[in-house]
């Protein structure tokens, strides 16, 4: 059964910290892993990562992909109170659907 | 683009009565999948659609909900009988399933059973 797990499942920090989320997974036919960002609404897009050790980066966020041992990180740096959402991830089980982890919820406090 | 619309945005109904979703993928979009998201249970892929073909309705909590594609720009999720343990938010989101791309979500739409 295809599977995407993250942990941790919530994280409380405060501001300046850097944070690493986690996101293992097992799919049938792996095309892409994406992270998303949840705040009080819908998802909004972060990444897309298809290949592995090739670094995505955006201001203080960055994630890496490692398609051989099935699981991908999340950087944040410098951390701020903005920050503080639900972090999704999900696979493109190509040919398939999207798997969703169950998320890690992150609390910045200032 | 205006990105993917669902409507209504909020709904509260009374336990019984039949609730229909709505949602228009972004246009040139091939995929559209319903998810339901609650504090409990986090997201959930209820049925995706390729091509306007019904593809995975596994997640389907029951025979009370429905979902249709009657062409490319539109799409209900529909609720009949609704229970107050429907009461979640329901999300839309499309892709291209020619590409290697994201999922784009619609705003959702938030339904309370009471």
């Amino acid at each position: 059964e295809d599977k995407v797990v993250q942990s941790p499942l919530s994280l409380v920090v405060h501001e300046g910290d850097t944070v690493t989320l986690n996101c293992s997974y097992e799919v049938t036919n792996f095309r892409s892993l994406l992270w998303y960002k949840q705040e009080k609404k819908a998802p909004t897009f972060l990444f897309m990562l298809t290949s592995s050790g090739i670094e995505k980066k955006s201001g203080r966020l960055s994630s890496i992909l490692d398609k051989k041992e099935l699981f991908s990180i999340l950087n944040i740096t410098a951390t701020q109170t903005g920050d503080s959402a639900v972090y999704l991830c999900a696979v493109d089980n190509y040919g398939q659907n999207f798997v969703f982890g169950p998320g890690t919820r992150l609390s910045v406090l200032p | 683009d205006a990105g993917v619309i669902q409507s209504p945005r909020h709904e509260v109904t009374e336990m019984g009565q039949e609730v229909t979703l709505r949602c228009k993928p972004i246009s040139g979009h091939n995929s559209l999948f319903w998810y339901r998201q609650t504090m409990m249970r986090g997201l959930e892929l209820l049925i995706y659609f390729n091509n306007n073909v019904p593809i995975d309705d596994s997640g389907m909590p029951e025979d009370r909900f429905s979902a249709k594609m009657p062409n490319a720009s539109f799409s209900t999720l529909k609720i009949q009988p609704s229970e107050p343990r429907d009461s979640a938010v329901y999300f839309c989101a499309s892709t291209d399933r020619g590409t290697a791309g994201e999922q784009y979500f619609g705003p959702g739409t938030r339904l309370t059973v009471t």
